[in-house]
């Protein structure tokens, strides 16, 4: 079945480390989001992918990065400039980014920090 | 931005009851979606339903947009309907959220 894989579903990071998180989709859609989830709260988007080798910051890009290198591929990088990384983490993917057409979301990450 | 507010912010249901959840915008959206996250994170598309009425199953939404508003009735709830319900709207390039209407489903 088509869908949307994040990994992993629990990570841990150490002061001053990087970790990456993995979003793979093989529902052949173009567009690609990262999102921000914090406790009680609605989702927030940290950046987006339009096509291949493309990003743009969302609205709270500072302290990670991307790459799209791939179309079945979005992974998202937090850094270490990241100061309050624990949060959960969706992936989503839709045709396009100005479209339609709804997005759909992976299982999500959990990051913590030890 | 447009701001979105949903009602009410927490409820809680015996099984079998019926409810509605709503959201409001200050402004018109576009491509309004219904969201179910479960107690475990994940997100699950319900509906995509920028105009009208659509119906799944037990579930069934209305949206109208002249009035600014969207509606979420759940009949028959059940304990797996516990969790947190999100409408959103696209503005340009992303998904704005609510804050979310949380939901208990009692046996």
């Amino acid at each position: 079945d088509g869908g949307i894989t994040q990994s992993p579903k629990y990570l841990f990071r150490k002061e001053g480390q990087n970790v990456t998180l993995s979003c793979e989709q093989n529902l052949n859609h173009d567009a690609m989001y990262w999102y921000r989830q914090d406790p009680g709260q609605g989702l927030r988007l940290i950046y987006y992918s339009q096509i291949v080798n493309d990003f743009q910051k969302g609205d709270i890009a500072e302290g990670y990065s991307v790459s799209r290198e791939k179309k079945e591929s979005f992974p998202l990088t937090v850094t270490s400039a990241q100061k309050n990384p624990t949060a959960f983490y969706l992936c989503a993917s839709s045709t396009r980014v100005y479209s339609n057409q709804p997005q759909h979301f992976g299982d999500g990450t959990r990051l913590s920090i030890l | 931005g447009i701001q979105v507010e949903q009602s009410p912010p927490d409820l809680i249901l015996q099984e079998g009851a019926n409810s509605t959840l709503r959201c409001n915008f200050s402004d018109s959206v576009n491509n309004l979606q219904w969201f179910h996250q479960n107690p475990w994170g994940q997100l699950i598309n319900l509906f995509y339903i920028p105009s009208g009425t659509k119906q799944n199953g037990r579930l069934s939404a209305t949206t109208v947009a002249t009035e600014r508003y969207s509606l979420l009735y759940i009949s028959s709830s059940q304990t797996t309907d516990s969790g947190v319900y999100f409408c959103a709207y696209r503005d340009t390039d992303k998904l704005i959220f609510g804050t979310g209407t949380r939901l208990q489903v009692f046996p």
